[in-house]
């Protein structure tokens, strides 16, 4: 039990385009998603936190209107970058708030390149 | 504010080897501490989780410990094998059950056989 279902493990971009990424939670009621980044070498920095309902918590330093952030229903959240630009290239990973769990549930992760 | 450290960032040692790898934090009042496995290109997968008022905890050939007031914990592996070769992670939680988590960089383990 407790699965995250992240989407797309790896994606490829051009520049100026934009990007979703999905996190579904598969067996349980995810009220608050976390999203995370990690570039090469660094550890990962959590970028927002989501309600769902309400609108995203951005850490300071993150756009807001470029990390355009839904989390419209208990099972899922999306993140969609902006107008990707190269340095955006990084890995993101969601983490879903499980209320019958002590620990948050992760998915997979995606890989995003911006070419 | 929080900063959570861990060393060393790199560790290469011989199958059977036992190791600890290190993870300091600046702020004690941490609610809750994990230590995360990640292969390369993968997703997080959680190995062990102490809660601040325990002092270890133990799943096969691992065992972490906790001492909340000096900021430190370890992550033992006892015989390590080829297929633990990963990055380890080390995260706190400074809220509740379920707030998000502060990292480390890492340590990336290689076991040779």
């Amino acid at each position: 039990g407790a699965v995250v279902s992240q989407h797309p493990s790896r994606v490829i971009c051009k520049s100026g385009t934009s990007v979703k990424i999905e996190c579904r939670s598969l067996d349980f009621q995810a009220t608050t998603m976390f999203w995370y980044r990690q570039f090469p070498k660094q550890s990962l920095m959590l970028m927002a936190t989501s309600n769902e309902g309400s609108k995203a918590t951005y850490e300071q330093g993150v756009e807001k209107d470029k990390f355009l952030i839904n989390h419209a229903s208990l099972t899922l959240s999306t993140l969609t970058v902006t107008s990707a630009h190269p340095e955006d290239s990084s890995f993101y990973i969601c983490s879903a708030k499980n209320r019958d769990r002590p620990s948050n549930t992760f998915g997979s992760g995606t890989r995003l390149t911006v070419v | 504010k929080q900063e959570v450290t861990q060393i060393p960032a790199a560790l290469s040692v011989p199958e059977g080897e036992n190791l600890v790898l290190n993870c300091s934090f600046t702020d004690s009042a941490i609610y809750n501490l994990q230590w995360f496995r990640q292969d390369p290109g993968k997703g997080l997968t959680s190995l062990l989780l102490i809660q601040s008022s325990q002092r270890e905890q133990t799943s096969g050939r691992l065992n972490a410990s906790l001492d909340k007031s000096s900021g430190r914990s370890t992550l033992y592996i006892a015989a390590s094998q080829p297929g633990d070769s990963a990055t380890y992670l080390c995260a706190v939680s400074l809220g509740q059950a379920g707030t998000a988590l502060i990292f480390g960089k890492g340590t990336t383990l290689s076991v040779s056989s």
